[in-house]
């Protein structure tokens, strides 16, 4: 099976605009959460949704927003991007029903200039 | 969730045990330890977690203190491959529905060959 896939895998944005991210979970998994790492710290939880409703919500401005799929793959939006939100954006799936495992996948590199 | 303490960086030679200490003082009865490692350039990576006894699987083992308020995970021969930070994270809830991680900064671990 393949793992979580995201795309795209760079994307370059200037001060201003808005990105769209995308995430496709394991097969089978209904459960993507997303995060944010900035170069040197760890990652940072933004959303999970669980059957496309909101389960979760890191702190993190309005100008981010995410939604869930009936195929259970994910889409997170940012608007109005900042120099600051220059970051890796990991997608992770969960197998609810007992497992606590997340499965990362290798993330979106956003550059916002 | 509550806070962990790592040392920001080990060093190991390959082929030798690695031991990598998380310090837990404000942990609670209910909190599992969790570990999670991120190689360069992917999202970080499942290793193991424990609640009170020690765990082993096949990357590694956990050893948790009696009174729960530190842990170490063992690497059992180290390779360059196992480069990598390493995250000690603490979860509550894990039946419910969040899933979120909060990670720290992690120990930046190095293999020397």
């Amino acid at each position: 099976d393949a793992g979580v896939t995201q795309s795209p895998t760079h994307l370059i944005k200037t001060r201003g605009q808005h990105v769209t991210l995308r995430c496709s979970p394991i097969s089978g998994h209904k459960s993507v959460s997303w995060y944010q790492q900035v170069l040197g710290q760890g990652p940072q939880f933004i959303f999970q949704y669980y059957e496309k409703e909101e389960r979760g919500r890191g702190n993190f401005p309005d100008r981010f927003s995410a939604r869930q799929f009936p195929n259970y793959s994910s889409e997170l939006n940012v608007n109005a991007l900042l120099l600051g939100d220059s970051a890796l954006y990991l997608c992770a799936s969960i197998r609810t029903g007992g497992s606590e495992k997340l499965f990362f996948g290798s993330g979106t590199q956003l550059s916002v200039l | 969730d509550a806070k962990t303490t790592q040392p920001n960086s080990m060093e190991s030679n390959e082929e030798e045990p690695v031991h990598l200490p998380c310090n837990h003082s404000t942990i609670s009865g209910t909190d599992y330890i969790h570990w999670y490692r991120q190689l360069p350039s992917q999202g970080p990576e499942y290793v193991i977690h424990g609640l009170t006894s020690n765990v082993n699987n096949r990357m590694a083992s956990l050893a948790i203190a009696e009174d729960r308020k530190s842990s170490t995970l063992i690497l059992h021969r180290a390779t360059l491959r196992d480069a990598a930070v390493y995250y000690c994270i603490l979860r509550a809830d894990p039946s419910g529905s969040a899933r979120q991680l909060t990670f720290g900064s992690g120990t930046q671990l190095t293999v020397l060959p």
